[in-house]
């Protein structure tokens, strides 16, 4: 089947390391997003990708980076995880433009001690 | 920008209808979407409604839409303990070219009691 996958499921790290959560999807879908979403709050959008090209959000904090080495592969690099970033991680794709729908992936829970 | 607002909580029988109701502000959304979380999980696209129709029935789903008010409910029509989850109201942004960008609302918990 068709699908977004995103590893590791959960993943703890320690304040200040660096930590990167993966995406991958079957779809060859255009575009990939990252959502953050912190506990009892709405998924909130951080960046995306159509093809190769990045777009961030405005309040997108610098310490968030992402990058796609190729169509099937997202990666999103926290590079100094502070507890305020703790959250559920969810990455989406689709084929771009309106009416196309977001496919989500199963997220990755982030913990940071 | 774009602000989506939804009740917090919601708890029905099951059997019962659910109503589920979200405002948005931005009137340029094309398409609005719904979408399902259950716990620990990513989301699940329900149903979605194009701004030019006013009902959309879905099976058990029924999304009415009041462009003047900007207000989307969603309907579920003989709930299911199956159907406890947060649902989240979606309206879509373009970014002008070849993407979009959905703005969530806050999620309503609905809790179905048998």
């Amino acid at each position: 089947d068709a699908m977004v996958i995103q590893n590791p499921r959960y993943q703890v790290t320690q304040f200040g390391k660096p930590v990167t959560l993966s995406c991958s999807q079957t779809l060859n879908h255009n575009v990939m997003y990252w959502y953050q979403q912190k506990s009892s709050q709405a998924p909130k959008l951080l960046f995306h990708y159509y093809d190769k090209d990045f777009n961030n959000e405005a309040d997108t904090p610098d310490n968030f980076q992402s990058r796609r080495p190729n169509t099937s592969f997202c990666f999103l690099d926290i590079r100094s995880p502070g507890l305020g970033d703790a959250a559920m991680y969810l990455c989406a794709t689709s084929m771009g433009g309106p009416r196309y729908e977001q496919f989500f992936g199963p997220g990755t829970r982030l913990t940071v001690l | 920008g774009e602000d989506v607002e939804q009740s917090l909580f919601l708890s029905v029988r099951e059997g019962d209808s659910s109503v589920i109701n979200c405002t948005y502000t931005d009137s340029s959304s094309t398409y609005l979407y719904w979408y399902k979380q259950e716990p620990g999980a990513g989301l699940q696209l329900l149903t979605y409604i194009f701004s030019n129709m006013d009902m959309k029935q879905d099976q058990r789903l029924t999304v009415l839409l009041n462009k003047k008010d900007k207000h989307l409910s969603l309907r579920i029509a003989d709930t299911q303990t199956g159907d406890s989850a947060i649902y989240f109201c979606a309206p879509e942004q373009s970014y002008g070219g070849a993407t979009n960008k959905l703005i969530f609302g806050t999620g309503t918990l609905l809790a179905v009691q048998p």
